[in-house]
């Protein structure tokens, strides 16, 4: 099976930077993806990391250790619509299917 | 990135009823899922859909009580059936998405079973 774990609640200010790691234990893993869900709204697709290193989308980037079941989204320049839970999930081998963890509730205060 | 519509975008049903839940894609897709995601929680697999096939279910879910089809390569059906105030939640479907080997979700269908 697979479980996933990230930190349920972080706290950070506007303009700063916050890291939301993610350890996962899987028997079949392919990659790691994460989502951004702002309440009432549907996950919305951030990124994904197939290989280790980092990704960088603009103000997001996504970091990922194979070799340590590890992984990790960096916000930078937090603005306040960054309030949202963010969800990492594991691409399971061969079939698109997401395993997803439980969630991390991120609140920016001015 | 795929445009995926649902329909109903939110109901009210009364327990013992049942609803059906449509999944609109604008592009053919192998792949759909099928979610439930209980308020303030993670979301949880309730069945892979691909065309031509029956639909695969995850554990704890099963198909007399969450029917599936899925006629063709752009629409999916899921019901929900003789419901009871544990199945309020909201439903979510999801696309493969191959280039970045993930999933598109559509907006989700609120439900509140009374």
């Amino acid at each position: 099976g697979q479980s996933l774990e990230q930190p349920s609640e972080v706290t950070a200010v506007e303009g700063a930077i916050v890291q939301i790691n993610c350890t996962y234990q899987t028997s079949g893993f392919y990659g790691l993806s994460w989502y951004q869900q702002h309440d009432g709204g549907a996950p919305t697709f951030l990124s994904y990391n197939a290989l280790d290193g980092l990704e960088e989308t603009g103000r997001f980037s996504s970091f990922l250790s194979r070799s340590d079941s590890y992984g990790y989204l960096l916000l930078q320049e937090l603005q306040m619509k960054d309030s949202a839970s963010y969800f990492c999930a594991v691409v399971g081998a061969g079939s698109y299917q997401l395993t997803f963890g439980k969630g991390t509730k991120l609140s920016v205060i001015p | 990135s795929a445009v995926i519509s649902q329909k109903p975008s939110r109901d009210i049903c009364q327990r013992g009823t049942s609803l059906t839940i449509q999944c609109q894609v604008d592009s053919q897709v192998t792949m759909m899922f099928w979610y439930r995601q209980q308020p303030g929680q993670s979301l949880t697999l309730i069945a892979t859909a691909n065309q031509g096939s029956e639909a695969t279910y995850e554990s704890g879910f099963v198909i007399d009580k969450f029917p599936i089809s899925r006629p063709n390569l752009t629409f999916s059906t899921l019901t929900v059936s003789n419901m009871s105030p544990e199945d309020s939640s909201i439903y979510l479907c999801s696309v493969e998405a191959r280039s970045e080997e993930t999933q598109y979700f559509g907006p989700g269908t609120r439900l509140l079973v009374l």
